[in-house]
C-alpha cells in the first residue's frame, strides 16, 4: 500500500524567512503525481503545487517550490519570503497514474501545521 | 476558484436527529469524496464515488451514508447523530485521471462543521 509521511507535525518561521516542509512517500510504482495542499484556518483546502513523477525538473509556483528526489522518495516544499497568510496546515499527497480505469485515490499525509510569526 | 459547494457551513444539533450535508459541484467531475477531519488533524476518507450510482466506503468506518443520483450532487446523511459525530466534513471532487486536465487533483469545498450536543 502507498503511504505518505510528514515527519513535522508543527513548524514555525519568521515572516520573510524561508521554511522547508518535509514529505516522504512509499510506493513500488513508477508513475504518479505528488501534491502539496494548503488549508488555512477555517478556510478552504487549496492546491499549492503539483509535480509529475516523470519530470526531473522541480515544480515552482511563485514563492513555493519543491525538491523532488524520486530515488529517495522525498518531496519537500520550500516556502520563500514567508508571509502571514502562509499560516496553515500543509498536506502532502500522492496518487498513482499507472493503473487507469479511474480507480486511483489520493493518499494524504497527516499534515504539518505551519505558523508564520510577525 | 473551484466550483464546489457545501451546505450548511455550520450545524449544531441534538443527539438523535437526522442530518444531511449537501455537496454540489458544477465542474462535471465524475469522482467525488467525503473526508472527515477534526480541527488541525489529518484527513480521513469516509466515502467516495466514481460516478452516478457508484458509492464506496472509504478507509475510515463511518455510520454515515451517501448517494450519487446525479453527477453534480453527493449528499451525506446521518440517520441518528451522536456527539461522536462532531467533526468537520469536507467534500471534494476530481476528474478521472487522464480526462481533460485530470491529474488527480482534488477540488475541495469549504467544509461543513457539525456539532452534536
Amino acid at each position: 500500500a502507498q503511504t505518505v509521511t510528514q515527519s513535522q507535525p508543527e513548524m514555525s518561521v519568521q515572516e520573510a524567512e524561508t521554511v522547508t516542509l518535509s514529505c516522504t512517500y512509499d510506493t513500488s510504482e513508477n508513475n504518479y503525481y505528488l501534491f502539496w495542499y494548503k488549508q488555512p484556518p477555517s478556510r478552504q483546502m487549496i492546491l499549492v503545487i503539483r509535480q509529475e513523477a516523470y519530470k526531473q525538473q522541480n515544480a515552482t509556483e511563485n514563492r513555493f517550490s519543491v525538491n523532488f528526489q524520486k530515488a529517495a522518495k522525498s518531496f519537500s516544499l520550500k516556502i520563500s519570503d514567508s508571509q502571514l497568510g502562509d499560516t496553515a496546515m500543509y498536506f502532502c499527497a500522492f496518487i498513482l497514474t499507472a493503473r487507469g480505469g479511474g480507480s486511483e485515490k489520493l493518499v494524504f499525509g497527516k499534515g504539518t501545521k505551519l505558523t508564520v510569526n510577525p | 476558484e473551484a466550483d464546489i459547494y457545501q451546505t450548511p457551513r455550520y450545524l449544531v444539533i441534538g443527539t438523535g436527529k437526522k442530518i444531511t450535508l449537501e455537496c454540489s459541484q458544477t465542474m462535471g467531475h465524475d469522482k467525488m469524496y467525503w473526508y472527515q477531519q477534526d480541527p488541525g488533524m489529518e484527513l480521513h476518507l469516509i466515502h467516495y464515488s466514481y460516478g452516478v450510482n457508484s458509492t464506496e466506503k472509504g478507509d475510515l468506518s463511518s455510520e454515515s451514508t451517501v448517494s450519487r443520483i446525479r453527477t453534480e450532487h453527493f449528499p451525506l446523511t446521518l440517520e441518528s447523530a451522536r456527539p461522536s459525530h462532531t467533526s468537520q466534513y469536507l467534500c471534494a471532487s476530481s476528474p478521472v485521471l487522464g480526462q481533460g486536465a485530470g491529474t488527480g487533483e482534488l477540488f475541495f469545498g469549504e467544509g461543513s462543521r457539525l456539532t452534536v450536543l
